[in-house]
Parts: C-alpha cells; structure tokens; sequence
C-alpha cells in the first residue's frame, strides 16, 4: 500500500478483554515493528518481525503481549487480559529491510484505553 | 538499557526565530535519527547521522552527529508555524541492530 496503516484507530476496551490491533506495512516491506507510546513519551521498542521470523521480542512487557506475521505482510498485536497500564499508542512501522540505515516507516497509531 | 535525553523539553518561540535542541546519552551511538510527529500522525524521519562529527542539513534543518558518539543536536532556521510538533532523537536499540531506542521528546510550539 501508499503508507503503513493501522486498524482499529482506536479501541476502548474494559480490563481484562483481550485486544488484538492490526498492521498493514508497506507491501515491499521486509522488515515490520511494534512500538508503545506513552503520552508524553517517545515510542518504546516492543517487537519487530522480517517476513514472518520473529527476531526480537524483548521489550514485549509481559507474556500478556504477543505477535504474529504469519505471512510475512500484515501483523497483529494481541494483548490479552488488558490491565489499566496497557492504555498508550501502539506504533508500528515497517521499513524495506531490517539495520539501521533503513529508514522506519511509521504508521497512524492505535490509541488503547483500558477502562 | 539506552536512554536518550532530551532538552530542552518544550520550547515556546516567535515564528522566524531559530531553534536549537538537543539529544545526549550515556552509551555510544552509531547512528542519530531526527524524527518529527504532528498530532494524530507517527514520526517521520527528518534527518539521519551516520558518521561522528557529521554535519547534515534538510531545507532549515541541520543536525550534527556529536564527535564523542554520544550526543546529537537539531538547529531549524527562521521558523514556521509549520514547524509545530514534537521532535524526536532516536538511534539503535542495541549496537548495529534494527529497533530503535527514542528519547522523551522537545515539544516546539511557534507563535505567529
């Protein structure tokens, strides 16, 4: 597609539902994130996939989250039994191939509240 | 972990002033990215840094990339009022890999 989006935009949620958010990268796009942000803060590194390996999943918070890229193109964030202090901005961005020279590609954002 | 830090924090200026910001770390950088976001929007890349002592300009923005790997500043020149958003330093998570690690932000606010 044009750009990275991101579905829903929004989601209000009541704690302890699970949610699951959805990533559409850039269809050349090898490489894709997840970050979480914070109001008030910049965006915080929660996973990133190449095609559908997942390298790293350290700044995951707890085993509550997990991903999925099961083909390689669009992914999911999946948190379950949603606590309070998961409410934030999830962030996903894609970027042709995974190293620092290539540049992240960001999308709108899903706004997570946990009531 | 890496941390990023930022100052100042917000910055309320007159359009047609210039800007500067900055970014410093405890651990060293091989790469410094510049991110801008407007509100409802993700960041998106304004400058990169690849080299110590680089000096790279984008229109009325110039970052350099600090000699001791270590710190990054932003200058924008004769401001706008689209010049309004939050800025971000960000570089690797961990040395030579992908994720990347942001600081908190200078929020820049410019009046007409």
């Amino acid at each position: 597609g044009a750009g990275v989006s991101q579905s829903p935009r929004y989601k209000v949620t009541k704690r302890g539902q699970d949610v699951t958010l959805r990533c559409d990268p850039i269809s050349s796009h090898a490489t894709l994130y997840w970050y979480q942000q914070a109001l008030g803060q910049g965006p915080e590194f929660l996973t990133y996939f190449n095609y559908e390996a997942q390298p790293d999943k350290s700044g995951l918070p707890s085993d509550r989250f997990s991903a999925e890229r099961p083909e390689g193109s669009i992914s999911t964030l999946t948190i379950q039994r949603t606590e309070q202090r998961d409410s934030a901005m999830y962030r996903c961005a894609s970027s042709l191939a995974a190293g620092a020279g290539n540049e992240q590609f960001f999308g709108p954002g899903t706004r997570l509240t946990v009531l | 972990g890496q941390q990023l830090n930022q100052s100042p924090q917000s910055m309320f200026i007159q359009e047609g002033e210039d800007v500067s910001m900055n970014c410093t770390s405890s651990s060293i950088f091989n790469t410094w990215l510049w991110y801008k976001q407007e509100p409802g929007e993700g960041p998106v890349l304004l400058i990169a840094l690849y080299k110590a002592g680089e000096l790279t300009s984008n229109g009325r923005l110039t970052a350099q990339f600090g000699i001791t790997r270590k710190d990054s500043f932003l200058n924008i020149s004769a401001s706008i009022p689209s010049d309004v958003g939050i800025y971000f330093c960000a570089g690797p998570h961990h040395s030579g890999n992908t994720p990347l690690v942001f600081g908190k932000g200078t929020r820049l606010s410019v009046i007409a």
